[in-house]
């Protein structure tokens, strides 16, 4: 079973830009791992950023990118704001299985 | 708008089973693939399986750590998904969700007492 590595934690000054990263343990993560972004506040239901690689969801605030980098897909975000406080998983799918990373603790501060 | 509706959640004691159920409104489930996803009190999200759209074979797949324990369905005359879970243990307490075009239901509390 494939591994998913997210970087525990973060921060971003509000208004300033950061990018979160998802590794596979197999190799390259491309487009065809089918990368998803997750968002998650304490005590609430997982929220999709982003779809197949960067596909925004009608609900995703422009500020919200993804794309592929450096075999690594990558979740943007491009003026922080203090309610972009969260943890983000990412979810990649390999052949029969489906694996998701450890998340990323996003402070805004 | 879709909207996934979970229910069966509850306690159970350790090598039991219990059924999940997946319902949903604005969404043909037969039409999706549609996932079970779960996530330990304090833990990340775990993926628990999957089972593909009729037109792509309907066939599942599930994580191997679960080792056959868990078992996704679907009757499509009811558009509902289904986990059933046998063999219980206490590690797979967890709030159960599905999961589907982006959306999520709002998640099946497990219990598993030892």
């Amino acid at each position: 079973q494939a591994v998913v590595t997210q970087e525990p934690s973060l921060t971003v000054s509000p208004g300033g830009t950061v990018t979160l990263t998802c590794g596979s343990s197999t190799g390259a993560v491309t487009s065809g791992h089918n990368p998803y972004w997750f968002q998650q506040k304490p005590g609430q239901v997982p929220r999709t950023m982003i779809s197949e690689t960067s596909n925004k969801q009608s609900w995703t605030p422009a500020r919200f990118s993804g794309s592929l980098l450096g075999g690594k897909a990558v979740l943007t975000l491009s003026g922080a704001q203090p309610e972009d406080e969260a943890e983000y998983y990412c979810l990649l799918s390999y052949s029969n299985f489906r694996v998701f990373g450890g998340g990323t603790k996003l402070t805004v501060l | 708008e879709v909207q996934l509706v979970e229910s069966g959640g509850g306690l159970v004691e350790s090598g039991g089973s219990l059924r999940l159920s997946c319902t949903s409104s604005g969404l043909t489930l037969s039409d999706a693939w549609m996932n079970w996803i779960r996530q330990a009190p304090g833990k990340g999200l775990e993926w628990v399986g999957r089972i593909r759209s009729n037109v792509d074979g309907g066939t599942t797949d599930d994580a191997t750590l679960l080792k056959g324990r868990f078992t996704i369905s679907r009757d499509d005359s009811k558009n509902t998904l289904y986990l059933q879970m046998d063999g219980l243990k206490t590690e797979d307490t967890a709030v159960y969700y599905c999961f589907a075009s982006g959306r999520w239901g709002q998640g099946t509390l497990v219990s598993v007492s030892s």
